[in-house]
């Protein structure tokens, strides 16, 4: 059974660093893109980063390019999300998203995601 | 950047179809992935490459894509379709639509 585990979602100060971490099971991890979509409470989904397999590329949405970096350790089945100088418009749920097939841009799997709130 | 423009609410009686759209320039052209999402929990894809259905989703969901818009089908609507419906593209990253909240009456 697939899973995706969010954790590290917290109440931090705008300008504040956060790393969120999702582990994942279940699948050949090396095998799939990975993404990170948020919501903000009572709005809808964005996009926000994506890493291939192998960690070679990343993209990611023009509201968080050159403050979040994505990265993922496929010896620890594991996926990151480095987010720094941290503004109170990337107050959401982040989720761990798996790509449907190899580096696709659909998900099949979503975690539950973890609650990261920028605020005073 | 690229826009995907969804209805906020869509409204159906149990046992009819409802219909959501996706509009974006020349859609068509690419692949539209819908996904539902229920109150408190995560999205869940219903219809990929623009009508193609992945395993245990009902024959009642299906899609279609050509010109400008997208379409969601559901028909024979229950109680349980009630959820947020979210439209996805690929466009150098990827684009979701608005979302669209399908009201069971």
């Amino acid at each position: 059974e697939v899973q995706l585990v969010e954790s590290g979602g917290v109440v931090v100060q705008p300008g504040g660093s956060l790393r969120l971490s999702c582990a994942a099971s279940g699948f050949t991890f090396d095998d799939y893109t990975m993404h990170w979509v948020r919501q903000a409470p009572g709005k809808g989904l964005e996009w926000v980063s994506l890493i291939s397999w192998d960690g070679g590329s990343t993209y990611y949405a023009d509201s968080v390019k050159g403050r979040f970096t994505i990265s993922r350790d496929n010896s620890k089945n594991s996926l990151y999300l480095q987010m720094n100088s941290l503004r109170t418009e990337d107050t959401a749920l982040y989720y761990c998203a798996k790509s449907r097939y190899g580096g696709s841009y659909l998900f099949d799997y979503w975690g539950q995601g973890t609650l990261v709130t920028v605020s005073s | 950047s690229y826009v995907l423009t969804q209805p906020p609410s869509v409204s159906v009686a149990p046992g009819k179809t409802a219909r959501i759209t996706c509009g974006g320039n020349n859609i068509g052209s690419k692949s539209v992935h819908w996904y539902q999402q229920k109150p408190g929990q995560a999205p869940v894809l219903v219809v990929y490459d623009d009508s193609d259905r992945p395993s245990g989703i009902p024959e009642r969901f299906s899609g279609s894509n050509s010109g400008n818009t997208a379409t969601l089908t559901i028909s024979r609507v229950e109680a349980g379709d009630e959820a947020d419906y979210y439209c996805q593209v690929w466009d150098s990253g990827v684009v979701f639509g608005g979302g669209t909240k399908l009201t069971v009456l």
